[in-house]
């Protein structure tokens, strides 16, 4: 069965560089959740979308942005990139989010280093 | 804020053995609950979860997790640990109502020794 796909799976930068993270949900599901997980350190919501339209906003810096396209995969904007800024962010998508019992699918994370 | 502690860091356990992960929350009203466990490289996957009704759920791989609302826990169990349970395993709570935002706690490393 289709997963969660995160593109790229590493990726390594210069601090004030900018990067892209790419997320392609599993077919049919409209809603993509953003997470950033520091080294040691336990996932932290970043965004979320449901139907091409933010749904939801965690601590998400604003040198982030974020959206989701018409295929439903979301892309992840990182400007000004700082040391701090490496960790593996993951992505998950679900059918739907109204309920708040839809089953969360998490890709496998695309690792960041700051240089 | 809903917020989830998980007070052990890391766990050792003999394989065979049984195994209890802790996990207290915090959440204004009856959460949603889950258990995830994540493999070196690998995404998080859902082990069990509860929304409501029977505070006993049962998961994948043999796990169990047990709803306390009078100690605001949901602690995972396992009678017969494998070598390949090692991994790290993170508590997470959800908002009732919808949305799907999750918070994790800061997880446990669990090491299981032959």
């Amino acid at each position: 069965a289709a997963g969660v796909i995160q593109s790229p799976r590493h990726l390594i930068k210069e601090k004030r560089e900018t990067a892209t993270l790419k997320c392609y949900p599993i077919p049919r599901h409209d809603t993509v959740y953003w997470y950033q997980q520091g080294p040691g350190q336990d996932p932290q919501f970043l965004i979320s979308f449901y139907e091409k339209m933010q749904s939801d906003k965690g601590s998400i810096p604003d040198r982030f942005s974020a959206q989701q396209f018409s295929d439903y995969h979301s892309e992840l904007n990182m400007s000004s990139l700082e040391l701090g800024d490496s960790a593996l962010y993951f992505c998950a998508s679900s059918l739907g989010a109204g309920t708040g019992r839809e089953k969360l699918f998490f890709g496998s994370g695309t690792q960041l280093s700051v240089l | 804020a809903q917020s989830v502690t998980q007070p052990d860091i890391h766990i050792t356990v003999s394989e065979g053995a049984s195994l209890e992960l802790r996990c207290n929350y915090s959440y204004g009203a009856t959460p949603y609950l889950f258990w995830y466990v994540q493999s070196p490289g690998q995404g998080l996957q859902l082990l069990l979860k509860y929304f409501s009704g029977d505070t006993l759920v049962q998961g994948i791989k043999g796990f169990e997790a047990e709803f306390k609302r009078s100690q605001s826990s949901f602690n995972l169990r396992k009678p017969s640990v494998h070598w390949s349970d090692a991994a790290e395993y993170f508590c997470a709570v959800g908002m009732t109502g919808g949305g799907n935002k999750l918070t994790f706690g800061t997880g446990t490393q669990l090491k299981v020794e032959l």
